[in-house]
């Protein structure tokens, strides 16, 4: 067990729809990455936020966005879903923003129908 | 931006066998980890590893920085060491890690 966790751990929705997944990181932790894990592209980071700020962005479509509150659990939010969406959303923290262990949680699997 | 490339795509091994799994990295890097993915989709973290030399019971690794390669070694496989084994890396400008292709290993009893 990593220590961080993530909600729901399965998701299935249809085309159109708007989701929202959750994170919460390990205790301590001020930082929270999200990756996308899909067939065809493989493990992609999406976007970094530190300490409620966001620090670095990746492939992120602009469907989907994502914030960290003042607890530091953060939430991922993709809307006007499409089928090649599904995938694997993986939660990661680490203590800082600087090189550091990141350390995965379970993930989010979402199928969209 | 870096590249990752791990090798061999795809391992067969008997059980008790060992294997060496190879991650090429294309640029300095401060941070390079090793992930096994197993069945079930979870990552767990073995090694934190940007250079120099670590072991964990019957995993070990190695990072040589200025070459851009890191090695894991698994002795002594289980079938519970089944699963995919990912090398990524951040590159020097921030924290976001790039992750390989991932070598896939079948232990079979």
């Amino acid at each position: 067990d990593s220590g961080v966790t993530q909600t729901p751990k399965h998701l299935i929705t249809a085309t159109g729809q708007r989701v929202t997944l959750r994170c919460s990181p390990r205790s301590g932790d001020l930082s929270v990455y999200w990756y996308q894990q899909s067939l065809d592209q493989g493990l992609q980071f999406l976007i970094q936020y530190y300490n409620g700020e966001e620090r670095a962005k990746g492939n992120i479509l602009e469907r989907f966005s994502a914030q960290q509150f003042p607890d530091l659990h953060s939430e991922l939010n993709l809307s006007s879903l499409e089928l090649g969406d599904s995938a694997l959303y993986f939660c990661a923290s680490s203590v800082e923003g600087s090189p550091d262990t990141q350390y995965f949680g379970p993930g989010t699997r979402l199928t969209v129908l | 931006g870096i590249q990752v490339e791990q090798s061999p795509p795809d391992l067969i091994l008997q059980e008790g066998a060992n294997s060496t799994l190879r991650c090429n990295f294309s640029d300095s890097v401060n941070n390079l980890q090793w992930f096994h993915q197993n069945p079930w989709g979870q990552l767990i973290n073995l090694f934190y590893i940007p250079s120099g030399t670590k072991q964990n019971g019957r995993l070990s690794a190695t990072t040589v920085a200025t070459e851009r390669y890191s090695l894991l070694y698994i002795s002594s496989s289980q079938t519970t060491d089944s699963g995919v084994y990912f090398c990524a890396v951040d590159d020097r400008y921030g924290n976001k890690l790039v992750f390989g292709a991932g070598t896939i290993l079948r232990v079979k009893s």
